[in-house]
């Protein structure tokens, strides 16, 4: 299996433009978590879905931030506008929930490393 | 929000050497895992012990949890330079699914 995979792996923008964010999970994954890393904050989930459905959406910082998963390989993380303090390297994880959440374990993707200018 | 705190935050030790890392947490808990990163890389799984286990190996790796402390400790044997890394404890609370992470503790093992 390929893993999760996200793309771009870098992304350098400036203010104001919309930044998209893309993950392909693990296939037969039913769950996919959005994830950011800053060294202020450290590692803090954004949103997660389960079988295609946003089951919480806390973490998403404002409505600056919107994520969809269209089908079961496919999700966005889109930011518009973007703004500096967004920098950071944004995680995709998938999982498998056969455990009832005990087992559960999260694979992640390589990340994308953000540079709001 | 982080679910809480790791220690130590560094960690230098010779190759060969024994290297343990604490992780408290705050709520009631699913099950605990524990994750290492490589500088600018991904997260990779190491180990995951649920609520009702005390203590758990995989290889050269001991994981232990407390949950009447909330803390769990991970133990690396033997460490090798290739260990160098940050490693982080996550938590899956009771009712959800998502990971909240420790701070992370940076390991560095010296050749």
């Amino acid at each position: 299996d390929a893993g999760v995979i996200q793309s771009p792996r870098h992304e350098v923008t400036e203010m104001g433009q919309e930044v998209t964010l893309r993950c392909k999970p693990i296939s037969g994954h039913d769950y996919l978590f959005w994830y950011r890393q800053t060294m202020m904050r450290g590692l803090e989930l954004l949103i997660y879905f389960n079988n295609n459905v946003p089951i919480d959406d806390s973490g998403m910082p404002e409505d600056r931030f919107s994520a969809k998963m269209p089908n079961a390989s496919f999700s966005t993380l889109k930011i518009q506008p973007s703004e500096p303090r967004d920098s950071a390297v944004y995680f995709c994880a998938s999982s498998f929930g056969s455990g009832g959440g005990n087992t559960d374990t999260q694979y992640f993707g390589p990340g994308t490393r953000l540079t709001v200018l | 929000s982080q679910q809480g705190e790791e220690d130590p935050q560094a960690l230098s030790i010779q190759e060969g050497e024994n290297a343990t890392m604490n992780c408290s947490y705050k709520t009631s808990i699913n099950n605990l895992q524990w994750y290492r990163q490589n500088s600018g890389r991904g997260l990779v799984h190491l180990i995951l012990i649920r609520s009702n286990e005390r203590e758990k190996h995989s290889g050269r790796l001991r994981v232990t949890l407390d949950t009447s402390k909330k803390s769990s400790s991970l133990l690396i044997t033997a460490s090798r330079a290739a260990d160098t890394a940050s490693y982080f404890c996550a938590t899956v609370r009771t009712g959800r699914r998502a990971l909240t992470f420790g701070s992370g503790t940076r390991l560095q093992v010296q050749p």
